[in-house]
């Protein structure tokens, strides 16, 4: 089993929908972050967040540290959200990051 | 803004060939890295350097070797190139100077490596 799991893998809607990405993971964490690939192979991180809730723009991301869950909500969806969205944690115990396979979002005009 | 430059985005190689792949950071980082993407498994650790001359392993660092003559510039070798090394690279770097604080990690474009 995976350390950290993504769900779900591939994700198509229409503009304007409310977007949930789910993220679990089993090990203990320092901190959790959110990145967005876009097509062409770019990353940014959009948050790295160790308790509670942050919101950017449209973006908002939570996190429940006792059931290990975290989910990266878009409001207003807009076909330029289109991407790969990654969960990755940092372990507590060391530098490294451990990844989640992705999320692949679709927003259909 | 920080800048993370790799030195290709597409590279064609040859199987036996020793490949260099080059990533420059502008900004005084401590820690860079280099990740191997592939379809449905995510991003890979190969390498990491938290300061010049220091490398660890990461998980799949087999085949490739890392240089870090210098703060900005960390390097990936593939000593002797295979097919299964064909894939996306990514090089990031960090500030983190504290073992266990949190700084977002940035990001190159990628290289985008086939192996023929």
């Amino acid at each position: 089993k995976n350390e950290v799991e993504q769900s779900p893998q591939n994700l198509t809607a229409q503009e304007g929908e409310f977007i949930t990405i789910n993220c679990s993971y089993s090990v203990g964490i320092s901190a959790l972050h959110w990145l967005q690939q876009h097509p062409g192979g770019g990353i940014v991180s959009l948050f790295m967040l160790s308790s509670g809730k942050k919101k950017h723009g449209r973006l908002i991301a939570t996190i429940n540290i006792q059931e290990k869950h975290s989910s990266l909500h878009i409001t207003a969806s807009h076909p330029r959200d289109s991407a790969v969205y990654i969960c990755a944690v940092r372990r507590d115990s060391n530098y490294q990051l451990i990844w989640g396979a992705g999320t692949k979002l679709i927003i259909k005009p | 803004d920080v800048k993370v430059t790799q030195s290709s985005r597409y590279l064609v190689k040859r199987t036996g060939e020793k490949v260099f792949l080059e990533c420059v950071q502008d900004m005084d980082h401590e820690n860079m890295f280099w990740y191997r993407q592939d379809p449905g498994l995510g991003l890979r650790l190969i390498y990491f350097s938290y300061d010049v001359k220091m490398k660890e392993k990461g998980d799949i660092p087999e085949g490739y070797s890392v240089s870090r003559e210098k703060k900005e510039r960390f390097s990936l070798i593939l000593e002797s190139a295979s097919t299964n090394q064909t894939s996306m690279y990514l090089c990031a770097s960090t500030r983190d100077t504290i073992f266990g604080s949190n700084q977002p990690q940035h990001f190159g474009d990628g290289t985008r490596l086939s192996i023929l």
